[in-house]
Order: structure tokens, then C-alpha cells, then sequence
């Protein structure tokens, strides 16, 4: 079966780390590039950062460059999002997304979302 | 701010046709990216609906259609039932951006 399994939110303070982790299984990893995308509570879709297939270029939204930082472990499968000097408004649900052979191709496959929340 | 427009809601009775609308501009849907739509149900993940501006995915049901134009994109549901009620986004790629992957704003659709 074709998944991708998000761990490691929580709650945590203003100013605080955080990593996430995202497991995929039923489809060649290392072949796509890989996204974080977030969903504030009540809000619409944000991406985050996107990661190619042998780590070698890394994209950031405005709002994360510098705090946050993507990575991925092909020998693993394995997706991850390191967050630091987290704010309130960094609180959100995490999904990791495949997107295909090229950063513009859709989304197609989706975890099932992991939750954030900053505060104090 | 996101930089691909959709209306906040659309509504329509079982069995109408509704359409959603995503506006761009020249960096984005009009440089030729391809529009991608995803439908996200209460409490869930969303899930691609229509990718490549208008190809839909295995399982997807034929009453979902995309169709590109200049510097907008569309998306179609006809003979519209009681699950189709969820949000949707567009979402496609931004050359201006350094932060090229772009959402639409999201769009509410409501079965009466």
C-alpha cells in the first residue's frame, strides 16, 4: 500500500525545536521530490518547503526560511522537517506530500497529517 | 497571500453543475504551469482530484473535470451529490516566487 505516516508534533513553547518525521512505504521514495504543507486551524493550505530527490535543492516559504529546515534519508524512506524559534502562527497541521518526478507535478500522495501547536 | 484567487463558496442542489474558478496572473497559471486541484473532506488530508489541469486520477469520478485558460483555471463537478460537499484548492507554480509552489485560496462547496 502506498502511504506516507507523519510523526512528531506536539505541543510546544514560543521560541522552542521541534522535528518532524514522515515515513514512506509502497513506492520508490528517492524517484520524487517531497513537500511539507500545513494547514492552519481554519484556514486553507500553505506550502512549506520542498526537498529534490538526492537532497541537493531545498526550497522555503518566506515565512520558515532560516527556522526551519528539510531533509530526507533515501536509505530510510524517510522525510523530516527540523522547526526552530517556533511561533504561535507556525501552529498548524504538518502533511508531507509527494509530488512526482518535477517540483511543479501535483501532490499526489498525502499523509495523514501530524499537529503543532506553539504556545506557551 | 496566496497568489491564486478562488471564490469562498459555491453551492448548488443535487444533480446541478457547479463551477469553480482560480485566478492567476502571468508568473504562474499564464507562464503555462499546470493546474492541479485536490478536494479535502472534513477532518482529512486532501486528496488530488484533477492534476495536469485537467487529467483525473484513477478512481476519480468522471463528474469532476479542469479546464485551463490564459491566466485561470476551472474546475467542474456536474450531476453534483451529497459527499462532493468539502473544500477545494487549486495549486500550480509560481516563476516570480522563491517559494514556488502556490495554493489557491480554497473554496467551500455546500450541497443544499
Amino acid at each position: 500500500e502506498v502511504q506516507l505516516v507523519e510523526s512528531g508534533g506536539g505541543l510546544v513553547q514560543p521560541g522552542g525545536s521541534l522535528r518532524l518525521s514522515c515515513a514512506a512505504s509502497g513506492f520508490t521514495f528517492s524517484s520524487y521530490w517531497m513537500s511539507w504543507v500545513r494547514q492552519a486551524p481554519g484556514k486553507g493550505l500553505e506550502w512549506v518547503a520542498n526537498i529534490k530527490q538526492d537532497g541537493s535543492e531545498k526550497y522555503y516559504v518566506d515565512s520558515v526560511k532560516g527556522r526551519f529546515t528539510i531533509s530526507r534519508d533515501n536509505a530510510k524512506n524517510s522525510l523530516y522537517l527540523q522547526m526552530n524559534s517556533l511561533r504561535a502562527e507556525d501552529t498548524a497541521v504538518y502533511y508531507c506530500a509527494s509530488s512526482g518526478w518535477y517540483p511543479h507535478d501535483a501532490f499526489d500522495i498525502w499523509g495523514q497529517g501530524t499537529m503543532v501547536t506553539v504556545s506557551s | 497571500q496566496s497568489v491564486l484567487t478562488q471564490p469562498p463558496s459555491v453551492s448548488g442542489a443535487p444533480g446541478q453543475r457547479v463551477t469553480i474558478s482560480c485566478t492567476g496572473s502571468s508568473s504562474n497559471i499564464g507562464a503555462g504551469y499546470d493546474v492541479h486541484w485536490y478536494q479535502q473532506l472534513p477532518g482529512t488530508a486532501p486528496k488530488l482530484l484533477i492534476y495536469g489541469n485537467s487529467n483525473r486520477p484513477s478512481g476519480v469520478p468522471d463528474r469532476f473535470s479542469g479546464s485551463k485558460s490564459g491566466t485561470s483555471a476551472s474546475l467542474a463537478i456536474t450531476g453534483l451529490q451529497a459527499e462532493d460537499e468539502a473544500d477545494y484548492y487549486c495549486q500550480s507554480y509560481d516563476s516570480s516566487l522563491s517559494a514556488p509552489c502556490v495554493f489557491g485560496t480554497g473554496t467551500k462547496v455546500t450541497v443544499l
